[in-house]
């Protein structure tokens, strides 16, 4: 009954290399995430989808691309791997409101277990 | 801009004894305020938000958090501290009435309970 389960839970690869990380919430959310973080435990947003649609896609390389087939599903894939792209990749959704056509939220997130990418 | 500081990299407190955990906030209207705990090798989980309403707001496995607006805190509480309350903390923040679903977390406050 895993809420959110992302595969794999650690992934080792070469520089260069192209890699994806797979993100499934059975909750019934709408608004998915995916945050990396690093070595020094500090957790930033790299993107947000709500309904399939991006709605956030903050600073990213645009190596990494989001991809979500469906409102259950928000795929990473990660083009030409740098040693920098290493930390763990965490997953998350949560249940939007509607407020003046806009889709918001404030209610909590829920985070996969997380992937750790290791590139060498 | 929105932004969230910890000051505390690490918190230690003896087990039995009340433990706080610092957060600060910074954001241009009202904010959506959150609590999450992250054990190793684990995800993030909820422990508590403050949205509107009571300022002290009651959360999971006994923690608790008081919302100060005047002094623009949120700081963590738990009356007697638990050896398995030792974990990572984080912090976050979004800004009411933005488009934007992201919250912005703090750099984490690492929990010790001494046995």
């Amino acid at each position: 009954d895993t809420a959110v389960s992302q595969t794999p839970k650690y992934l080792v690869t070469q520089m260069g290399n192209d890699k994806s990380i797979k993100c499934e919430q059975n909750l019934g959310h709408d608004t998915m995430y995916w945050y990396k973080q690093d070595s020094k435990k500090f957790l930033k947003i790299m993107f947000s989808y709500n309904n399939k649609e991006l709605i956030i896609n903050e600073t990213v390389p645009n190596r990494f691309s989001p991809k979500s087939p469906d409102k259950a599903h928000l795929n990473l894939h990660i083009n030409s791997l740098e040693l920098g792209d290493s930390a763990v990749y965490f997953c998350a959704s949560s249940q939007g409101t509607i407020l003046s056509g806009r889709a918001v939220t404030y209610n909590e997130q829920f985070f996969g277990p997380g992937t750790r990418l290791t590139v060498l | 801009a929105q932004s969230v500081a910890q000051p505390e990299d690490q918190v230690n407190v003896a087990e039995g004894n009340p433990l706080t955990v610092k957060c600060t906030y910074s954001v241009s209207g009202n904010p959506y305020l959150f609590w999450y705990v992250q054990y190793p090798n684990r995800g993030l989980q909820f422990l508590l938000k403050y949205i509107t309403g009571d300022n002290l707001v009651k959360g999971s496995y006994g923690f608790e958090a008081e919302f100060n607006k005047s002094q623009t805190s949120f700081h963590l509480k738990k009356p007697s501290a638990l050896v398995s309350d030792s974990a990572l903390y984080f912090c976050a923040v979004r800004e009411i009435g933005t488009g934007a679903n992201n919250l912005f977390f703090g750099t984490g406050t690492r929990l010790t309970v001494i046995p």
